[in-house]
Parts: structure tokens; C-alpha cells; sequence
């Protein structure tokens, strides 16, 4: 089935550090690909999305690109900030016909940011 | 804002009692989804709604029930609760046919004695 990989973590940088979290994916078709993000006692926020390879989502500083090739969407940004702390969760929608709706989550990395 | 919100927020049960877990949402939105957050696990699908009346199952359904008699309500029950049910629950929305991006409620936590 379909399934998401992620690294747990904790990842701690300090602040101003590059930040690159790796996510690898096995799906059939051509799956959305999302990053969503969870500040300490919030629920999951939408940090970026892809829909097609190639695809290069952005938000806030944040990074992806669907490499189908390499079946990854890595999370990327180049100056991290203590704001930055919480946990960061990759997922893929399954495409119309190709099984249950939903979400597949990977278990999500806490990044941890000191100043 | 997608105009989702989950009540209770907090609670404590003791095991063998039934629990409803409700989500609102005020935006009329087609597709809504119960997921439960544990550590190791990241988010698990439990059971989604594709309108009113129309629920299937998702990966982790085993205990739980759900319905949905208006758009606006998506009712998530633990017909005798267990530990292994102790878990912060999410609903979400999505918005419809080729819009895959789903929206997160504030969260349930449960804990189950």
C-alpha cells in the first residue's frame, strides 16, 4: 500500500542553520504530495503542497520539489528561527479510484531550533 | 480558518464508557475525515465522509463508528472506550472533486483510564 518515510527526529539546529528533511514516498499513480506542520498543542497546519512531478511548493521561507524520479519531496529551508520549532509531517493523497480517501501520513520529525 | 471546530476539546474516560467525539465545520464542505495522532504513528485515517449518510472506512476502524446526518456535523463514537483509544483526534475538511488539500481541526484529546 501506500506509505510515506520520514526521519523522527528530534532535529536540533541552531538558529540561521540550513534545514533539509528527508521524505520518500511509495504510492501508486502520481500522488499530492504535502508538508503540513504542528506547533505544541495546535493541530496540523498546510506549510506547502505538489501535485506533479516537478512541482516546486513554497511557503514562509520553506521548500519542495516532487522528484518522482527519486520518489522524495524533501523539505528544505535555508535560515532556520527558533519559531520554527514544531513537528513537520510529510503525506500523500491518493489519486480518485486508487484506493480509500484520505491522508497517508509519514510519523512526522520534531525540529527543535536553539538560539 | 476553515471553520472547523471539535468539542470536547479534553477528556478523561474510564474504560467501557461510550464517547462521541464531535466535528463542526461552517463552510458546507462535502468531505470530512476523523484521524488519530500517536506518538510513532503520525496521523492514521479512521473513518471519512463523503456527504451526508456517506462514511467508509479508512486504516484504523476497528472500535469506532461515525455519522453524518447534516453536512455541517461528523459524529466520531467510541461505543465502549479502551486504553488503546487514548489518542488526540483531528478532524478535517476537504474542500471537493480536484481539490486535494485537506484542513485540520483543533484537536480532541482523549484519554481513556
Amino acid at each position: 500500500g501506500d506509505s510515506v518515510t520520514q526521519m523522527e527526529g528530534p532535529v536540533t539546529l541552531s538558529e540561521e542553520a540550513f534545514l533539509t528533511i528527508n521524505c520518500t514516498y511509495t504510492a501508486t499513480g502520481y500522488p499530492s504530495l504535502f508538508w503540513y506542520v504542528q506547533y505544541p498543542g495546535e493541530g496540523l497546519q498546510l506549510l506547502l503542497k505538489a501535485t506533479k512531478a516537478d512541482d516546486k511548493g513554497s511557503n514562509k521561507g520553506f521548500e519542495a520539489t516532487y522528484r518522482k524520479e527519486t520518489t522524495s519531496f524533501h523539505l528544505e529551508k535555508g535560515s532556520v528561527q527558533v519559531s520554527d520549532s514544531a513537528v513537520y509531517f510529510c503525506a500523500l493523497s491518493v489519486p480518485p479510484g486508487g484506493g480509500a480517501d484520505g491522508l497517508t501520513f509519514g510519523k512526522g520529525t520534531h525540529l527543535i531550533i536553539q538560539p | 480558518d476553515a471553520g472547523i471546530t471539535q468539542s470536547p476539546r479534553h477528556k478523561v474516560t474510564e474504560t467501557g464508557t461510550p464517547v462521541t467525539l464531535r466535528c463542526h465545520q461552517t463552510e458546507n464542505h462535502r468531505y470530512m475525515y476523523w484521524y488519530r495522532q500517536d506518538p510513532g504513528h503520525g496521523l492514521r485515517l479512521i473513518h471519512y465522509s463523503y456527504g451526508v449518510k456517506d462514511t467508509d472506512k479508512g486504516e484504523v476502524s476497528d472500535g469506532y463508528s461515525v455519522s453524518r446526518s447534516k453536512t455541517e456535523d461528523f459524529l466520531l463514537t467510541l461505543e465502549s472506550a479502551t486504553s488503546s483509544q487514548t489518542s488526540v483526534y483531528f478532524c478535517a475538511i476537504r474542500e471537493g472533486q480536484g481539490k486535494d488539500t485537506q484542513y485540520f481541526g483543533p484537536g480532541t484529546r482523549l484519554t481513556v483510564l
